[in-house]
């Protein structure tokens, strides 16, 4: 079955410093992955997607199949990047739902 | 465009009770997926409609159901109601569902006392 692990329910970094946010999932085949985030009393919304290779405010993500790993980084954090953010995986058979993680709270302290 | 609405936005039931939720997508899109929200379980996917079948279940009991509209717009049941399933649920639309294009909506909050 496929699985999604946010390994840490709370990452509190201060403002300027690097951001790291742990994503590791289990699945036999090729997955889609991708980040959604949460800002406070807002909607949950796509952040990126790992096959587009983007960089959205200051995010990026690698997927690193060996490791089967999918971690956002961000050099700088900003006050304006706390918020809820979700990792997910989509399996590649068919119309099957996303597979969310738990979530990680990123609080950014100034 | 609209986004997806969902009513009502907070409510409160008491153990036992049924309720119903709605939630209508962006005009277009044709597949409705919901979500339950906690704080220790995170997002936990409940099922998808399109085009009015349900075409995917979560590992939620049978007191979770939902059924699709021909205009889209979605509804999800719960009956007999416990304090566990206090939590925010999600609705998210997609054109063609199976995608991760999913728009959410704002969630309704229910508390179960």
């Amino acid at each position: 079955a496929q699985r999604v692990t946010q390994p840490e329910k709370l990452l509190s970094v201060f403002k300027g410093a690097p951001v790291e946010l742990k994503c590791n999932y289990s699945y036999s085949g090729s997955p889609e992955l991708f980040w959604y985030v949460q800002y406070s009393r807002q909607r949950l919304q796509l952040l990126l997607r790992h096959i587009s290779r983007e960089s959205i405010k200051g995010f990026t993500a690698d997927l690193n199949k060996g490791e089967t790993s999918f971690h956002l980084k961000k050099p700088f954090a900003q006050e304006e990047d706390s918020a809820m953010y979700y990792c997910a995986l989509k399996p590649n058979s068919g119309n099957t739902p996303l597979v969310f993680g738990k979530g990680t709270r990123l609080s950014v302290i100034a | 465009k609209a986004g997806v609405t969902q009513t009502p936005r907070y409510l409160i039931k008491t153990r036992g009770q049924q309720v119903t939720l709605s939630c209508s997508p962006i005009s277009g899109h044709r597949s409705v997926s919901w979500y339950q929200q906690t704080p220790g379980q995170g997002l936990q996917f409940l099922f998808e409609y399109f085009s009015e079948t349900q075409r995917n279940k979560g590992n939620f009991p049978g007191r979770f159901s939902g059924r699709q509209f021909s205009n889209s717009r979605s509804e999800m049941n719960v009956s007999t109601l416990e304090l566990g399933d206090s939590a925010l649920y999600l609705c998210a639309s997609s054109k063609e569902g199976g995608t991760y294009e999913q728009y959410f909506g704002p969630g309704t909050r229910l508390t179960v006392t």
